[in-house]
């Protein structure tokens, strides 16, 4: 168990609907990563937050949005959905620091039909 | 921008045996972390080990140890007596050092360990 806890576990949804995933880092870590996971993707890089506030953007569609609440937990907001967005959805936690080990969450697998 | 290679395909391993999975890297960064990570079929992303590119020794987790070669910008995995418990696809991945620093993956290797 890592720390890093995610809801749902598994999210089945339609085309053109919005779905918020959830996320609650480890005790103590500020800094709060998503990752998308598909097949033809691979693991990539979406968004950061580091203490509320947004610190790097990656490969993320202006469908989807994030935000850091004040206790540090953390939400993806995935709007618009399309076939293509099916995919595991981690996030992970670090702490500062030389090493920041990024701890990842079970993950939230989104199935859109 | 960093890049990661894993090119193996499947890999396989007889229990108790060791097995190396290598991962190159590229990077233009002087200072950078290098990570593997293991994805069981369950899903979840586990944290295996980690090497700092100034770090002067290998790297070692238990079982685990990184085979480090800056000069070839290669870090490697060796898993030393393998476990049914290790197949599963594992991860290298790196970033630059330095505070919020994403990770860029490799796209993974699969291993399957023979009773």
């Amino acid at each position: 168990d890592s720390g890093v806890t995610q809801t749902p576990k598994h999210l089945i949804t339609a085309t053109g609907q919005r779905v918020t995933l959830r996320c609650s880092p480890r005790s103590g870590d500020l800094s709060v990563y998503w990752y998308q996971q598909s097949l033809d993707q691979g693991l990539q890089f979406l968004i950061q937050y580091y203490n509320g506030e947004e610190r790097a953007k990656g490969n993320i569609l202006e469908r989807f949005s994030a935000q850091q609440f004040p206790d540090l937990h953390s939400e993806l907001n995935l709007s618009s959905l399309e076939l293509g967005d099916s995919a595991l959805y981690f996030c992970a936690s670090s702490t500062s620091g030389a090493q920041e080990t990024q701890y990842f969450g079970p993950g939230t697998r989104l199935l859109v039909l | 921008a960093q890049k990661i290679t894993q090119t193996q395909p499947g890999m396989f391993v007889q229990e108790k045996e060791a097995v190396t999975l290598d991962c190159t890297y590229d990077t233009s960064d002087q200072s950078y972390g290098l990570f593997w990570y293991k994805q069981p079929s369950s899903g979840e992303m586990i944290f295996l080990i980690y090497q700092g590119s100034y770090d002067e020794q290998n790297a070692t987790e238990g079982r685990y140890s990184l085979n480090f070669q800056k000069a070839r910008k290669s870090a490697n995995l060796v898993i030393s007596a393998s476990q049914l418990g290790d197949s599963a696809m594992y991860f290298c991945a790196m970033r630059p050092t330095g505070a919020n620093s994403k990770l860029t993956f490799g796209k993974g290797i699969t291993l399957s360990v023979r009773p």
